[in-house]
C-alpha cells in the first residue's frame, strides 16, 4: 500500500492564483482531513469528510474548499491565494471516526508559498 | 486559545539517556490523548496513544503517562537513540466526551535531538 499520497510536494503561487492540491489514500478509509502547519504551530484542521459525499468545516475553513465524490481522493481547493496561506498542507485519513484503536496516518505535506 | 499545550520547543540528551517531552491540556473534555512524530519533510506519524481511563500505556521504548487531575501526560524514551531526532506532537480528543474522536486538537511540538 502507497497509503497517503500527496502532490505536488512543493508550489509557489501568487497572490490571488488559485490551485488544487491533490491527495490520495489506498487504504480504504472512510474519513479523511485537511490540515495546516505554521512555522513553529502545531497542525490545524482545515476540513474533513467522513465519507463519499459528505464534508464539513475544521477550524480554518475560510479560503478554502473541499469536494470528496470518491472514498480514495479528498482535494483542496485554494481560490485567490493570499499570503496568509503560506503553510505546510497535511492530508490525513483515518478508518473511522470513533474508537480507542483508530488513527490518522498522515502524508509527507505539501509546502506552499504565496507571493 | 491553546488547549494542548507543549512549553518546550526543544530537548536534547545524550544517546542511552531517558528523554522525557511533556504536554499540557486545558479542557477536561479530552479522554484520548496521542504523540505523533515528525522528521523533516515527512508527515507526522503515529507513536503511541493512552485513554484517559489509564494513567501507563508502555510500547517498547516508548511510554505514556497520563495525570487527569494535573491534565498533564509525558512521554518517556528510554534509551534514546539518534535515530529518535525529530519533532514530537502531543494530540488530544473528546472521543466519549460528546466530542468526535476524529478532531484532534495538537500542540506545537518539541524538537527532539539525540546526540551520540
Amino acid at each position: 500500500n502507497a497509503g497517503v499520497t500527496q502532490t505536488p510536494k512543493f508550489r509557489i503561487l501568487k497572490i490571488g492564483q488559485s490551485m488544487t492540491l491533490q491527495c490520495a489514500q489506498d487504504m480504504n478509509h472512510n474519513y479523511m482531513y485537511w490540515y495546516r502547519q505554521d512555522p513553529g504551530m502545531g497542525l490545524k484542521l482545515i476540513y474533513y469528510s467522513v465519507g463519499a459525499g459528505i464534508t464539513d468545516k475544521g477550524e480554518v475553513p475560510n479560503g478554502y474548499n473541499v469536494s470528496r465524490s470518491t472514498t480514495e481522493y479528498f482535494p483542496l481547493r485554494l481560490e485567490l491565494a493570499a499570503p496568509s496561506q503560506t503553510s505546510v498542507y497535511f492530508c490525513a485519513s483515518s478508518y473511522s471516526g470513533g474508537g480507542f484503536k483508530d488513527t490518522q496516518y498522515f502524508g509527507p505535506g505539501t509546502r506552499l508559498t504565496v507571493l | 486559545d491553546q488547549q494542548v499545550k507543549q512549553n518546550s520547543p526543544s530537548l536534547s540528551v545524550q544517546e542511552g539517556r531517558i528523554s522525557i517531552l511533556n504536554c499540557d491540556y486545558t479542557n477536561s473534555m479530552f479522554d484520548y490523548f496521542l504523540w505523533y512524530k515528525k522528521y523533516p519533510a515527512e508527515g507526522p506519524t503515529f507513536l503511541i496513544s493512552i485513554s484517559s481511563i489509564k494513567d501507563k500505556n508502555e510500547d517498547g521504548r516508548f511510554t505514556v503517562f497520563l495525570n487527569k487531575s494535573a491534565k498533564h501526560l509525558s512521554l518517556h524514551i528510554v534509551p534514546s537513540q539518534p535515530g529518535d531526532s525529530a519533532v514530537y506532537f502531543c494530540a488530544a480528543s473528546a472521543a466519549h466526551s460528546g466530542g468526535s474522536n476524529y478532531k484532534l486538537t495538537f500542540g506545537k511540538g518539541t524538537l527532539l535531538t539525540v546526540n551520540p
